[in-house]
């Protein structure tokens, strides 16, 4: 069974700062990995993807994946209250998304 | 810009109904796919398809059969409705032809089952 752990939080943080979200999985052979946001009561959003080790980096945010590790995780800079949410990490198997259970972010002005 | 589109946002129906919920995409993505989503259990895989008429079950298909006629329409089936199936209803679809297969959402459907 292919597992995708997060942290369900919340994380707080205040506004500005930086919010780092984390996220770890069990399929060795995953080759890609996405972030997707979803607001209360609205359907996930495809923040960013990333197949490669190392970091990622679309605005504010970061995706950085260790496969080595099995640890992928994503940076927000300059955190907004427009930024609470909860943060889906997913995993890409054959042919379908495994999906953790997520971690809510809530930013503080 | 993608578009996934589905039946309804919010539905209720009584125990024992079979109820249809539709899901349209515009993007002419050969791969769609149903989830429901329950809190503290995440988004779970129910049924998939890459092309017309093929269909996969996910990990959780007990209770639900799916329909697809046609590219663009996914069809979810409850063929007798009962109350641990009330939930989040989320489709969605990708391209093969995309490099990673990203998967973009519909605005779910909420199901209530009395």
């Amino acid at each position: 069974q292919k597992e995708v752990e997060q942290n369900s939080g919340p994380l707080s943080v205040p506004e500005g700062a930086i919010a780092s979200l984390n996220c770890t999985y069990s399929d060795r052979g995953s080759q890609s990995f996405f972030w997707y946001r979803q607001y209360s009561g609205k359907s996930p959003e495809l923040i960013m993807f990333i197949y490669s080790n190392g970091d990622k980096e679309d605005g504010r945010f970061t995706a950085q994946l260790n496969k080595a590790s099995q640890y992928v995780s994503l940076l927000i800079r300059d955190s907004q209250p427009s930024d609470s949410a909860t943060y889906l990490c997913a995993v890409k198997g054959y042919s379908t998304l495994t999906f953790g259970k997520g971690t809510m972010l809530l930013v503080s002005p | 810009d993608v578009k996934v589109t589905q039946s309804s946002r919010y539905l209720v129906k009584r125990t024992g109904e079979k109820v249809f919920l539709e899901c349209v995409q515009d993007m002419d993505h050969e791969n769609m796919f149903w989830y429901r989503q329950d809190p503290g259990l995440g988004l779970r895989l129910i049924y998939f398809s890459y092309d017309v008429k093929m269909k996969e079950k996910g990990d959780i298909p007990e209770g639900y059969s799916v329909s697809r006629e046609k590219k663009e329409r996914f069809s979810l089936i409850l063929e007798s409705a009962s109350t641990n199936q009330t939930s989040m209803y989320l489709c969605a679809s990708s391209s093969h032809q995309a490099p990673y297969n990203e998967q973009f959402f519909g605005p779910g459907t909420r199901l209530t089952v009395l």
